[in-house]
Parts: C-alpha cells; structure tokens; sequence
C-alpha cells in the first residue's frame, strides 16, 4: 500500500474559521510532510516531522500549526488565515531520507 | 542555497513526438527524483536515480543522471496525450535530507 490519504478533498473557509486538514498513511512511514503548492509552481515545503517530532519549520506563520498525534496521522491547523493562503496543501510521507509519497491534497480557499 | 533549474517550462507537442526536460543542480546532489503532476493532481513519484551516469528506462520514459551528478533529464518517445502534466524534477539538500528541492517544472501538453 503506497497510499497517503488526505481529508477533505475541499474547504471553503472565511478568515475568522478554524479548521483542520487531516492526512494518513500506513507505509510505516516516519517522515511526514506538509507542503503548500500555488497554481503553476512546484510544492514549497512548510514542516516535516520525523519520529513524530517537529524537525522542519520552514518559517511558517504561527496560523498554520501542525500536529503529529501518532506515527500514521498528520494534521495541519489553519486559524485566521488569509485570501493568500489559497492554494493545495498537500501532506507526504517517507521513510527517512528516502522518496517522498504525495497524497492527493486538500484544495483551500479562504474567502 | 541550492538551486534546481529546470528547462524547458512549458511544451506543446503534437502526438507522436518526443519530449525532453533537463534539470541542472548547483551543486552536487546524493540523487535525484522525478514526479509527475497531472492537472487537478497531486505530483506522483516516478523514479529515483542515484549513480553517476545512470539510465533507467520506464516503458517510453528515459530518465539519465549526469557524470557529474548534477544534472538529469527525462526523455519521452512517441508522446501520448495520457503524458500530459507537468514534470518535476527534485533534489535532496537545501540544509537537510528530509528538504527537496524541486525545480520550477515542464509542462507538457499534447495535441492529438
């Protein structure tokens, strides 16, 4: 099973929302990855957590929080986020220092 | 910091003809990747090379990796419009070997 599974598919919020993205793989994976991806560029990478700890911040803004409550699960936390977050966040995974596996992505629009 | 340029961005080809993307690292780089991201999609790994001079064929696609291990390409013969997407290619580094960095992509489309 090669999958990363990434929930929803989705989201319209507004500024003031909190929501959650949620992604998911059984690879046994250790690494996990969040990404965010404008239209026409590559993924620009946003945190990465090995052995469910934060190891990559990439200098996020503090509205995006990740999590890793366990070795299979990853969720991304959006608060007050603005029209220019819009774009596909898209969660990976891998084994550490090897190829990284995409999920499908969540297609965010902030209003 | 690292960079992996990539060339060309965009390519339009009829059916049948072949396509080619290079990507060129400033520096040296442990392997590289190639993925591909179809329109909508999410990008979906297609291959990792990692010696020097390395070929790997995947049915029409060639991937090659430079002598010097900082340079790739990828080769597709006869084009068919499944092929359309864009094509990334990525590398290990910028400070860490749990970063990629990807290069900017070749989108490719094909007209039946």
């Amino acid at each position: 099973d090669t999958e990363v599974t990434q929930t929803p598919k989705h989201l319209v919020m507004g500024m003031t929302n909190k929501k959650s993205l949620k992604c998911e793989q059984h690879m046994g994976h250790r690494a996990m990855y969040w990404y965010k991806q404008k239209a026409k560029k590559p993924p620009e990478l946003m945190f990465v957590y090995s052995y469910e700890k934060l190891s990559i911040n990439e200098s996020v803004p503090s509205r995006f929080s990740p999590e890793c409550p366990n070795s299979s699960l990853l969720n991304l936390h959006l608060h007050a986020l603005q029209p220019e977050d819009s774009a596909l966040y898209l969660c990976a995974s891998s084994h550490p220092l090897d190829t990284q596996y995409f999920g499908p992505g969540t297609r965010l629009t902030v209003l | 910091g690292q960079q992996v340029m990539q060339i060309p961005q965009y390519q339009h080809v009829q059916e049948g003809e072949d396509f080619t993307t290079y990507c060129n690292s400033s520096t040296t780089l442990s392997n590289i990747q190639w993925y591909k991201q179809r329109p909508g999609g999410h990008p979906v790994f297609l291959i990792q090379l990692v010696k020097s001079g390395e070929v790997k064929k995947q049915k029409r696609l060639t991937f090659q990796f430079g002598e010097a291990k900082k340079n790739s390409s990828l080769h597709i013969t006869a084009t068919q419009t499944t092929d359309v997407g864009t094509y990334f290619c990525a590398g290990p580094g910028g400070g860490s070997n749990y970063k990629l960095t990807f290069g900017k992509g070749t989108l490719l489309t094909v007209n039946p």
